[in-house]
């Protein structure tokens, strides 16, 4: 399984725009790009994938580089619910591979 | 709440003891898949079902694990003789097949729709 690289933990301010880097210079050629979230004390929940383009939904965005060995989740206005561990998981089978996640803290 | 259910929320056991966990996926969705999480950890996956059939096992599923689906619907995690590291969070997803993301040459992977997670605690 590729593997993907995000910062342990983050801290943004409620309201501002917070965008949560994830390298997978391993990525291969099918791979989809997804993003899932979990909330304290919850199961983990779909936030966006992408392929090659950048994806926009109404609860983020994915800006993928040109030579996919990047992306970049974006929350544009973050509020208090969005403080979760955030995993950027490389998928090219049916199962979802979580690696440590970045743990984000939103400071009202 | 039409989302995907699990039975126990909590379990607490001996050491030895069997265990049974339940989950009922989305009633419309033919793949479920089980995970296993510990604290500070990422989910593990451990197996997936296509309908009935058992189509993937990791090789953390030792031989006291075993799970089932028999009607295609609901499925069943059972664990043999627990040890104190089976403690740790249980969760089920569900999603439905493959579908094609628009745009794209091949086939995307439908989003998991994940439970709320059975607890085993092992003394």
């Amino acid at each position: 399984d590729a593997k993907t690289t995000q910062p342990n933990s983050m801290e943004s301010n409620e309201e501002e725009p917070v965008h949560l880097p994830c390298n997978h210079s391993t990525i291969s050629g099918t791979d989809y790009i997804h993003w899932y979230r979990q909330l304290p004390s919850q199961g983990p929940e779909y936030v966006i994938h992408g392929l090659t383009s950048n994806v926009n939904n109404r609860m983020a965005s994915l800006a993928i580089a040109e030579d996919r060995k990047s992306s970049t989740l974006i929350l544009h206005r973050a509020t208090l619910r969005d403080a979760a561990v955030y995993y950027c998981i490389l998928r090219g089978a049916q199962k979802l591979v979580f690696g440590q996640g970045t743990r984000l803290t939103i400071n009202p | 709440d039409t989302g995907v259910s699990q039975d126990p929320r909590h379990k607490i056991t001996k050491r030895g003891q069997n265990v049974t966990f339940r989950c009922d996926p989305i009633s419309e969705h033919n793949r479920l898949y089980w995970y296993r999480q510990t604290l500070g950890q990422g989910p593990e996956f451990l197996t997936y079902f296509q309908n009935e059939a058992q189509l993937e096992k990791s090789r953390l599923l030792s031989d006291r694990f075993s799970a089932e689906r028999p009607k295609g619907s609901f499925s069943t995690l059972e664990i043999q003789r627990t040890e104190q590291g089976d403690s740790a969070m249980y969760l089920c997803a569900s999603s439905r097949g493959l579908s094609r993301l628009a745009g794209s040459k091949g086939s995307s992977y439908n989003e998991q729709f994940f439970g709320p997670g059975t607890r085993l605690t092992v003394l």
